[in-house]
């Protein structure tokens, strides 16, 4: 593909649901990463993948908090019961190898938890 | 932990004129990489340019240059000949060399006048 890409990219949700975000990385790239960017906290990381697994979660701010990764590609990022502090623009990015690798954005979700 | 600082929340620039802007970090690690990253208003996260810490020489990309003092601790982008689509919040970032986590500073909003 072109570039990583994020759905939706938008979503509005009510406190409690359940929402899930979709990012599908530059075909081949074998890292992916999630970071959190809000107004309050600016950009943080949440979770890194090598393939399909997550050797470093500590960044993910709560259980409700999971990730996963299937056939080294697409990864979802769940968060359940949401809550109005989980608002905030979700990035994905991905790198073609792990460590020392320049990474390469998508264009974000923006989550709004009214 | 490494820490990164952006001291201008915002910079104005005339078009066509040249804009620095300043970015300090922490870090006890010898083997790091250092990052510019323009997030125009569409999000996507777009890397201007990357500084590896062994290299002396200072990263140039066009109308892009760092300034680069390790002993300082400090890394400022130079933008020449600004252009109007230069208008973006602008992301320095850190990371620990064979690391994943970006450290990023709270971003400069930088405005190109016509």
């Amino acid at each position: 593909g072109a570039g990583v890409s994020q759905s939706p990219s938008n979503k509005v949700t009510e406190k409690g649901k359940d929402v899930e975000l979709r990012c599908d990385p530059i075909s081949g790239h074998t890292a992916l990463y999630w970071y959190r960017q809000s107004l309050g906290q600016g950009l943080e990381f949440l979770i890194y993948f090598q393939g399909n697994s997550a050797p470093d979660k500590s960044g993910l701010p709560s259980d409700r908090f999971s990730a996963e990764r299937t056939g080294g590609s697409v990864s979802t990022l769940t968060i359940q019961r949401t809550q109005q502090e989980d608002s905030a623009v979700y990035l994905c990015a991905s790198t073609l190898i792990w460590g020392r690798e320049t990474q390469y954005f998508g264009p974000g979700t923006r989550l709004l938890v009214l | 932990a490494q820490t990164v600082t952006q001291s201008q929340p915002e910079m104005s620039v005339q078009e066509a004129e040249t804009v620095t802007l300043s970015c300090t970090y922490d870090t006890s690690e010898s083997d790091y990489y250092l990052f510019w990253y323009k997030q125009p208003p569409s999000r996507q996260m777009i890397l201007v340019i990357r500084q590896e810490a062994y290299k002396q020489q200072n990263a140039t990309e066009n109308r892009f240059s760092v300034n680069f003092q390790k002993a300082a601790k400090s890394f400022s982008l130079k933008i020449s000949d600004s252009q109007l689509g230069d208008a973006a919040m602008y992301f320095c970032a850190y990371e620990r060399g064979s690391n994943y986590k970006l450290t990023f500073g709270k971003g400069t909003l930088l405005t190109v006048n016509p």
